[in-house]
């Protein structure tokens, strides 16, 4: 069964400054899908980015953007310029190529400090 | 984008009674709901994954008879918990997906039980 870590269960961030949060997960399939969820006080699952295995260029979006190590089975989320809004826990999750499954990591809850 | 909706957000009911929690896709077909269970500062653990038309597939303990699952239509999936005690108590999301990519799938809000 894969398995998802994220060792970090709290981060801190300056306002406008950079943070990344560190996951890994372990598979044996060649292709599926990994992503990273936002969950703010609301409760509200957002989806922040998605990577697809198979593609080799990290994904972006605005100020997020990924580190897809695929040999390392290591995905990290880089935000830049953060923001008060940013601050959330953030989930890493791992789905299956077969659709049948999102397995989630333990989360990491970031404070962002004005 | 795409909206799913649950309905109640938030229910409080009495140990032993029964509670139905609702799933709509308001916008969009879904083939596939996943039902997810999430404790206080916990992550999101699968609970059963339900095709419409067809019985849901449950994860390793969970228990069939007591989360009963409903898939009767497109838009909407149902999840009832039945004869609730206060372990029960916690947040449970839906997900809805149209086809079979990650790429169409949204979340619902959520519903907060409580069992007193």
């Amino acid at each position: 069964a894969q398995t998802v870590t994220q060792s970090q269960p709290e981060m801190s961030v300056q306002e406008a400054e950079t943070v990344t949060l560190s996951c890994t997960y372990d598979t044996s399939e060649s292709d599926y899908y990994l992503f990273w969820y936002k969950q703010p006080p609301s409760r509200q699952m957002i989806l922040v980015i998605r990577q697809e295995a198979y593609k080799q260029q990290n994904a972006t979006e605005n100020r997020f953007s990924v580190n897809f190590q695929k040999a390392a089975k290591s995905f990290s989320l880089k935000i830049s310029d953060s923001q008060l809004g940013d601050a959330a826990m953030y989930f890493c999750a791992y789905g299956e190529t077969s659709g049948s499954r999102l397995t989630f990591g333990e989360g990491t809850q970031l404070t962002v400090n004005p | 984008g795409a909206v799913v909706s649950q309905h109640p957000s938030w229910v409080i009911c009495k140990s032993g009674t029964s509670v139905k929690i609702e799933c709509r896709s308001l916008d969009f077909q879904a083939t596939t709901m996943f039902w997810y269970r999430q404790f206080p500062k916990q992550s999101l653990m699968l609970m059963a994954t339900s095709n419409e038309g067809s019985k849901a597939t449950y994860e390793q303990g969970v228990e069939k008879d007591k989360f009963l699952i409903n898939h009767a239509s497109l838009t909407l999936s149902t999840l009832t918990v039945t004869s609730a005690h206060p372990e029960d108590s916690s947040f449970y999301i839906c997900s809805a997906r149209t086809g079979g990519s990650w790429e169409t799938q949204y979340f619902g809000p959520g519903t907060r039980l409580l069992v007193l």
